[in-house]
């Protein structure tokens, strides 16, 4: 069975900075496309960023060039490095895996972890 | 970009609810739909635009191609009030969820 345990979430200053994690058991993170989704308050869910088997990485518009995805094949995580962080980026944030059978089909989810932005 | 309609649909136990999802360039059957329950993870209902996911009640049904998508649920349950997305996986990335169908009990 799939399971992906995200934490790291809390209350963080305007500019400040924090690393989600997302343990992942039942698949290897670096053997899927994986990814974060988070939902802001009152809103939708919207793609973050995810990282592609090979490497390769997205990001949002509106998180390029402040936060980092990456994973650690050995620890089997998947992390969210969130710098300069803002008001609107208050949100629960979903760690998603793709489909070990449909790619490009996200097929797991985590509970998610709430980071609250805020003076 | 994924147009969901309504925003919000009102329908009693045991009735049918047909949400829509309208893509803005032809998507193929590359769609996908999740369900989201206050503090749940999203789950995935339906992808391939049409194929049920694993463990998903047969009342839960995928339509559509190219551009234009629904998903019925036939024979409402009270666990099945919760807010729909559709999600387009082609030509990743980027990926788009649309804005979201909530389904309210009437």
């Amino acid at each position: 069975e799939v399971q992906l345990v995200e934490s790291g979430g809390g209350l963080i200053q305007p500019g400040g900075s924090l690393r989600l994690s997302c343990a992942a058991s039942g698949l290897s993170v670096s053997g899927y496309l994986m990814g974060w989704v988070r939902q802001a308050p009152g809103k939708g869910l919207e793609w973050v960023s995810v990282i592609y088997s090979g490497g390769n990485t997205y990001y949002a518009d509106s998180v390029k060039g402040r936060f980092t995805i990456s994973r650690d094949n050995f620890e089997n995580t998947l992390y969210l490095q969130m710098n300069s962080l803002r008001v609107e980026d208050t949100a629960f944030y979903y760690c998603a895996s793709e489909s070990r059978s449909f790619p490009l089909v996200f097929d797991y989810w985590g509970l998610g972890t709430l980071v609250t932005v805020s003076s | 970009v994924l147009t969901q309609s309504p925003a919000t649909l009102s329908v009693s136990p045991g009735e049918r609810a047909t949400l829509s999802c309208r893509a803005s360039q032809n998507i193929n059957s590359n769609l996908a739909w999740y369900q989201h329950k206050p503090g749940q993870a999203p789950r995935l209902l339906i992808h391939g635009a049409s194929t049920r996911a694993n463990g998903v009640p047969l009342r839960f049904t995928g339509s559509g191609s190219g551009t234009e998508f629904s998903l019925t649920i036939s024979r409402l349950q009270s666990e099945d009030f919760a807010v729909y997305y559709c999600l387009h996986y082609n030509d990743w990335p980027p990926s788009t969820f649309g804005q979201g169908t909530r389904l309210d009990i009437k």
